[in-house]
């Protein structure tokens, strides 16, 4: 298995923008995650879903963030319009339900620079 | 709100020496625990683990140390390696599929 796909590695953009990311979790997984790390507050938990369905998004910073998940190969994370203080490492995560030790899988990420 | 923390930002031990690793979290409710370690340039990757009605779990050069009275758990890695050199991060769930992680500590091996 190739493990979770993030797409862009690297993106930068100008204020106002708007920022579309993309994961692809590992096949068979039913849970996504989605998490920003910054400096200052770590690893952050943006929202995470079950079977496509999004379950605890009360980690999403403002209406500009928005996260889709269509079908279960497939999911995106959206920042319209994106702001220098959204510059930070977006990582996608998937897991098992039937996980034996309830670890997550981690995508590579996606840095993020918002100028 | 940091549910979570890890109040070292960096540790710095000399190669074949111990590293300690702390965290203190503050909800009772959690039921795991998870380490997790972080390459520069790459995404988290699961550790090791312990839950919550035991109180050290070892794997290798890994030991996981829980306190539940203290609401403190650590992480020890013998003998320290170079390869170590990462950042690592506690993280808590509460028996759902919620993950709250810390800040994270950056471990720097000395050869």
């Amino acid at each position: 298995d190739a493990g979770v796909i993030q797409s862009p590695r690297h993106e930068v953009t100008e204020m106002g923008q708007e920022v579309t990311l993309r994961c692809k979790p590992i096949s068979g997984h039913d849970y996504l995650f989605w998490y920003r790390q910054t400096m200052m507050r770590g690893l952050e938990l943006l929202i995470y879903f079950n079977n496509n369905v999004p379950i605890d998004d009360s980690g999403m910073p403002e209406d500009r963030f928005s996260a889709k998940m269509p079908n279960a190969s497939f999911s995106t994370l959206k920042i319209q319009p994106s702001e220098p203080r959204d510059s930070a490492v977006y990582f996608c995560a998937s897991r098992s339900s039937g996980g034996s030790y309830n670890e997550q899988f981690f995508g590579p990420g996606t840095r993020l620079t918002v100028l | 709100d940091q549910q979570v923390k890890q109040n070292s930002p960096s540790l710095s031990v000399q190669e074949g020496r111990i590293s300690i690793l702390n965290c203190d979290y503050t909800n009772s409710m959690f039921d795991y625990f998870l380490w997790y370690k972080k390459y520069p340039a790459e995404g988290p990757t699961f550790l090791i683990s312990i839950s919550s009605i035991k109180d050290k779990n070892e794997d290798g050069r890994f030991t996981v140390f829980l306190n539940k009275s203290a609401k403190h758990l650590s992480l020890h890695i013998v003998p320290s390696q170079p390869g170590d050199s990462a950042v690592y991060f506690c993280a808590a769930n509460t028996g759902g599929f919620k993950t709250i992680f810390g800040a994270g500590t950056r471990l720097f091996v000395k050869a």
